[in-house]
C-alpha cells in the first residue's frame, strides 16, 4: 500500500486550460511537497506546506490536514508547464513520494 | 550559491567496475540525500546524511557505498553492480533533515 496517492496518474490540456492535481496520503505528516520533474531529470521543488494555501506565479497550492487532501493548481497552463509534478510527504526525517502525475500541455 | 551540482551527468559500467558519483552544494545545508529513480517511478531513497553523519540506510545492498567527506560533499561509490541497478541517481541536500529538499540534476547510470 502507498502511503502517498496521486490522481490523476497522466493528464493532457489545452494551452490556457486551468489545471488540477490531487494527493491523498494516509499517514500524519510534517509537511507536504509539491514537486516538478522536466524530461532529462531535474526536479525542482515547487511547495512545501503544512496548512493553508501557497500561490507562486500562475502555480497554486492547497492541504486540507484533517482531510489528509493536497491539490496543485495551474492557472493559464502553458506547454512548458508539461513535466511530472510528484507529492511528497515529511513524517518525521522521512519523505514519502506519490507516483507522480504527467502532464501534458498541448499547444 | 543555490544549486546542488552532480557529476557525471551520464555514466556507463560494466559490472566489475568501481566507480564513484559526486554530489556537491554550498549553501550551508546539513542534510544530504542519495535517491534511485528508474523510468516513470518516483524516486526512492537510499541514504540520509545528517550533519556528515549517515542516519539513514534504506536496506540498499552493500554493493552503493555512500561517503560524506565533508558537509559539502556527498559520494556514492559503486561497485559489482547489477544491470537493474541502471537508473538516475539524484542527490539533494536540505538545510536540516525533513527541510526542504534542493535536487541535483542526477547521474544517469547504464550498467552493461
Amino acid at each position: 500500500k502507498n502511503e502517498v496517492e496521486q490522481s490523476p496518474q497522466n493528464l493532457t490540456a489545452q494551452e490556457g486550460e486551468f489545471i488540477t492535481i490531487n494527493c491523498s496520503y494516509s499517514v500524519g505528516i510534517s509537511a507536504l511537497h509539491w514537486l516538478q520533474q522536466h524530461p532529462g531529470g531535474g526536479i525542482v521543488s515547487l511547495f512545501m506546506l503544512s496548512s493553508g494555501k501557497k500561490k507562486h506565479g500562475r502555480l497554486i497550492a492547497t492541504i486540507n490536514i484533517q482531510e489528509k487532501h493536497s491539490s496543485l493548481h495551474i492557472t493559464a497552463s502553458h506547454p512548458r508547464d508539461s513535466a511530472v509534478y510528484i507529492c511528497a510527504v515529511r513524517v518525521g526525517n522521512q519523505f514519502y513520494f506519490g507516483t507522480g502525475t504527467s502532464l501534458t500541455v498541448i499547444p | 550559491d543555490t544549486e546542488v551540482t552532480q557529476t557525471p551527468k551520464h555514466l556507463v559500467m560494466g559490472m566489475t567496475n568501481k566507480k564513484s558519483l559526486k554530489c556537491e552544494q554550498h549553501m550551508g545545508h546539513r542534510a544530504m540525500y542519495w535517491y534511485k529513480q528508474k523510468a516513470k517511478k518516483p524516486p526512492e531513497l537510499m541514504f540520509v546524511y545528517s550533519y556528515e553523519k549517515l542516519s539513514i540506510n534504506e536496506s540498499v545492498p552493500s554493493r552503493f557505498s555512500p561517503e560524506c567527506p565533508n558537509s559539502s560533499l556527498l559520494n556514492l561509490h559503486l561497485h559489482a553492480l547489477q544491470p537493474e541497478d541502471s537508473a538516475l541517481y539524484l542527490c539533494a541536500s536540505s538545510q536540516d533533515p525533513g527541510h526542504t529538499q534542493y535536487f541535483g540534476p542526477g547521474t544517469r547510470l547504464t550498467v552493461l
